[in-house]
């Protein structure tokens, strides 16, 4: 079963920094890609960013390009995201998902149950 | 990186067919075979409904279908139940290792 455990959420000052991890288990980690997403409470998903399966293929949305760094480590099949620079506009549920493939082009297929991100003074 | 557009709403009767639509533009719906579905329930995980415009996951009921014409793509949902009322996101891969998410239809079954 494909198992998805995102951590290190909480809350942040505005300006400051924070690294969620996504723990993988229950598929062979190397093959796929990955990606974080967010969900503001009571609003749609947006899609953050994107890591292919060797770390050769990276892709970020706008929105946190320059301030967002996605990164992975297979021997620990976990997936990373540093999140600098956070803004009150960041808080939101992030979500850890895998993509169907190893590519970075290829659209989630499952996802984690999200860690809480709460900017504020 | 504007968002896909869907309709804030959906609705329909059990045993139904409902419809939701997803425009893009021809820089990611309608430029690639890549839109997938995404039901998603309060307070539980997005489940995949459809990928590739119109495959389904194993596990899918068949009562799900998708499709694509030009720079919109279409979920359908036949013979409505309880359980299909849900907020239902179409995604996009849009080029250069980006992707996108539509707004998102909240699915009410009268």
């Amino acid at each position: 079963e494909v198992q998805l455990v995102e951590s290190g959420g909480g809350l942040a000052q505005p300006g400051r920094s924070l690294r969620l991890s996504c723990a993988a288990s229950g598929f062979n980690f190397n093959d796929y890609a990955m990606h974080w997403v967010r969900q503001v409470p009571g609003k749609g998903l947006e899609w953050l960013s994107s890591l292919s399966w060797n770390s050769d293929s990276i892709g970020y949305a706008d929105s946190v390009k320059g301030r967002f760094t996605i990164s992975r480590d297979n021997a620990k099949r976990s997936l990373y995201l540093e999140m600098n620079s956070l803004t009150l506009e960041d808080s939101a549920l992030y979500y850890c998902a895998r993509g169907r493939s190893g590519y970075s082009s290829s659209l989630i297929d499952y996802w984690g149950q999200g860690t809480l991100v709460t900017v504020s003074s | 990186q504007s968002a896909l557009t869907q309709p804030p709403s959906a609705s329909g009767s059990p045993g139904q067919s409902v419809t939701i639509s997803c425009t893009g533009t021809s820089s990611d719906v309608g430029g690639y075979n890549s839109v997938s579905w995404y039901q998603h329930h309060p307070g539980k995980v997005p489940k995949l409904m459809i990928y590739a415009v119109s495959e389904r996951p194993s596990g899918v009921p068949d009562r799900f279908s998708g499709s694509k014409s030009g720079n919109t793509a279409s979920l359908t949902v036949s013979g409505l139940q309880a359980e299909d009322e849900a907020e239902y996101y179409c995604s996009s891969y849009a080029g250069t290792n980006m992707q996108i998410f539509g707004g998102g239809t909240k699915l009410t079954v009268l």
